[in-house]
């Protein structure tokens, strides 16, 4: 089984730039998650969404919307990249919304 | 928001040593999970603990869930080169329906060869 993945691995922008990061997941989970990786600033919660057809915010969802395409995908975007925007980003999925399974990450850089 | 925090932040030993590592709150969780983190991966669910008092073992790395639930700690005996990584602990938010994990900062282990 692949679990989670997630498209691109990598990715620079230019401030003002919009792009668009993919998460699929095979394992029929109902629940999938976006988080961004600082340095010291440990993982946070961007977007998440309980089930197929509903989203709700995070800790820190300004300036990116999601969208659940379907049980498998849930895609994270950026309208407007800014530079604060520079993270790792890491989708998850859950079948009971404790136990979390995570993708490989999205190493993004905002300039 | 319930808060995990994680003691000590960095540690450096040697191939061969022991150690703990603490994850600590002020709220009284259901279940908590450890993750391991490899540099350039996501984190990788290694145990999730549920009963007060619980002790799990994974080859040379035990978890511990404190007997009131607000606590655990893992220890890694005669550590190597492979548990290098970013080691979280993770728990539930409470209240109903909630399907969002708090998740520490980590302990960041480096063990030399």
């Amino acid at each position: 089984n692949a679990g989670v993945t997630q498209t691109p691995k990598f990715q620079v922008l230019k401030t003002g730039q919009s792009m668009t990061l993919q998460c699929a997941q095979d394992m029929n989970h109902n629940s999938m998650y976006w988080y961004r990786q600082d340095p010291g600033m440990g993982l946070r919660l961007i977007y998440y969404s309980a089930s197929e057809g509903t989203t709700d915010k995070g800790e820190v969802p300004n300036g990116y919307n999601v969208s659940r395409l379907n049980k498998r995908e849930f895609s994270l975007r950026l309208e407007s990249a800014a530079p604060s925007q520079t993270s790792v980003y890491f989708c998850a999925s859950s079948a009971t919304g404790d136990e979390q399974f995570f993708g490989p990450g999205t190493r993004l850089t905002v300039l | 928001t319930q808060l995990l925090e994680q003691s000590p932040q960095f540690l450096s030993i040697q191939e061969g040593e022991n150690l703990t590592v603490y994850c600590n709150s002020s709220s009284v969780f259901s279940s908590l999970q450890w993750y391991r983190q490899e540099p350039g991966e996501g984190p990788v669910l290694l145990v999730t603990v549920v009963t007060g008092g619980e002790v799990k073992k994974l080859k040379r790395l035990t978890f511990q869930f404190g007997d009131a639930r607000k606590d655990s700690s893992l220890h890694i005996t005669a550590a190597q080169p492979g548990d290098t990584g970013l080691y979280l602990c993770a728990g539930p938010e409470s209240g109903a329906g909630s399907y969002q994990l708090t998740f520490g900062k980590g302990t960041k282990l480096s063990v030399i060869p």
